[in-house]
């Protein structure tokens, strides 16, 4: 089993809906990430969360550390949001000290169509 | 601040050769991080470098896999004896490493196919 499990692994939408992506990890953390890649490889850090809710522009990201869940929100999604957006944890085990890598989920696919 | 560069983005390599990638953090930020992704999967950890310190090294790294970061600013990854299940897209990332837990600034990746 994953450490990190996201939800779905794929969706398509239509412009203007509401996206949830959904993210359930397994171990003690110290942050979450949510990150989007789009198209060609390159990573953009959206995120970066420990307890509550951020935002940015249409974007909305909640984590609850006992439910170990975190989702992400795009509100009046538009066909340039389409990527791979990717859940990461810092697990308590990697935190201070030496370490600090990321675990990833394997991401989701979001297609918006116009 | 320019971001993280990595070169090259595209390599294409026959099996058995030699190959170097080369990243480029932003300045001043103390971590360094290279992943390996491969198609439809999520990104995983290699190797991690606090400074010039190569502080912790994946399973997944074999004896074919060397990385360094001499001077703590850019780093360096070799693969020798290139094998095709070394095809994947590398990604480095860096950080501050002042306070944790801490963003972590990608680069746009080095895409790795051996034929």
């Amino acid at each position: 089993k994953n450490e990190v499990e996201q939800s779905p692994q794929n969706l398509t939408a239509q412009e203007g809906e509401f996206i949830t992506i959904n993210c359930s990890y397994s171990v003690g953390i110290s942050a979450l990430h949510w990150l989007q890649q789009h198209p060609g490889g390159g990573i953009v850090s959206l995120f970066m969360l420990s307890s509550g809710k951020k935002k940015h522009g249409r974007l909305i990201a909640t984590i609850n550390i006992q439910e170990k869940h975190s989702s992400l929100h795009i509100t009046a999604s538009h066909p340039r949001d389409s990527a791979v957006y990717i859940c990461a944890v810092l697990s308590l085990m990697n935190y201070g000290g030496s370490q600090g890598n990321l675990i990833f989920g394997k991401g989701t696919k979001l297609s918006v169509k116009p | 601040d320019t971001g993280v560069s990595q070169d090259p983005r595209h390599k294409i390599t026959k099996r058995g050769q030699n190959v170097t990638f080369r990243c480029d953090p932003i300045s001043e930020h103390n971590r360094l991080y290279w992943y390996r992704q491969t198609l439809g999967q999520g990104p995983e950890f290699l190797t991690y470098f606090q400074n010039e310190a190569q502080l912790e090294k994946s399973r997944l790294l074999s004896d074919r896999f060397s990385a360094e970061r001499p001077k703590g600013s850019f780093s360096t990854l070799e693969i020798q004896r290139t094998e095709q299940g070394d095809s994947a897209m590398y990604l480095c990332a860096s950080s501050r490493g002042l306070l944790l837990p801490d963003t972590h600034y990608f680069g746009p990746g080095t895409r790795l196919t051996v034929l």
